[in-house]
């Protein structure tokens, strides 16, 4: 059993196309979160989520919009994609917000943009 | 601002060696610290994390971190470790409220000699 999912795995797009990536959990957690993976290994928060409701949301540019339809799920959806936005997105949720929770993390969905 | 440098970008050590990942931290207030590991093409595990108490903390697969609060230390030993270790090492920091977000340090990239 997966606990924390996300679909597609690999995600090859051209400039300017408009893609979603999903996020599901089943471990019954009240937050969840996305992160980007740039090609240096750095890691970085972009959102996070707690009951459906937006709780950090970093400065992203507004071509990237979550969405939580509920607390199991939380969707990134990228417009007009660029050649910078590839990378690897991480989702990870936890039992509440706060970094004292273990988050736990999804496999990752690579994204290439050519 | 909070930050955490991981000062060495790649490691490599001989099976049964002992290890040791170096970590810095910078924040303002008491740090919750992390320590996560990323397989190849896989999401980040929680190896451990240190919130307050006996400042050397006990971890999954071996390993444990001891808090340096003097040297805003926070570094990872492992006393032999096995092929299956090798992967990329994360550090961290956070701050505990519900807003709070987790800083992720560069990694480490840990190979392991034969």
């Amino acid at each position: 059993d997966t606990a924390v999912s996300q679909t597609p795995k690999y995600l090859v797009t051209q400039m300017g196309n408009d893609k979603s990536i999903k996020c599901e959990q089943n471990l019954g957690h009240d937050t969840m979160y996305w992160y980007k993976q740039d090609s240096k290994k750095f890691l970085k928060i972009m959102f996070s989520y707690n009951n459906k409701e937006l709780i950090i949301n970093e400065t992203v540019p507004n071509r990237f919009s979550p969405k939580s339809p509920d607390k199991a799920h939380l969707n990134l959806h990228i417009n007009s994609l660029e050649l910078g936005d590839s990378a690897v997105y991480f989702c990870a949720s936890s039992y509440s917000s706060g970094t004292s929770e273990t988050q736990y993390f999804g496999p990752g969905t690579r994204l290439l943009v050519l | 601002a909070q930050s955490v440098t991981q000062p060495d970008i790649h490691i490599t050590v001989s099976e049964g060696a002992s290890l040791e990942l170096r970590c810095n931290y910078s924040y303002g207030a008491t740090p919750y610290l992390f320590w996560y590991v990323q397989s190849p093409g896989q999401g980040l595990q929680l190896l451990l994390k240190y919130f307050s108490g006996d400042t050397l903390v006990q971890g999954i697969k071996g390993f444990e971190a001891e808090f340096k609060r003097s040297q805003s230390s926070f570094n990872l030993r492992k006393p032999s470790v096995h092929w299956s270790d090798a992967a990329e090492y994360f550090c961290a920091v956070g701050g505990g409220s519900s807003a709070s977000k987790i800083i992720f340090g560069s990694g480490t990239r840990l190979s392991i000699r034969p």
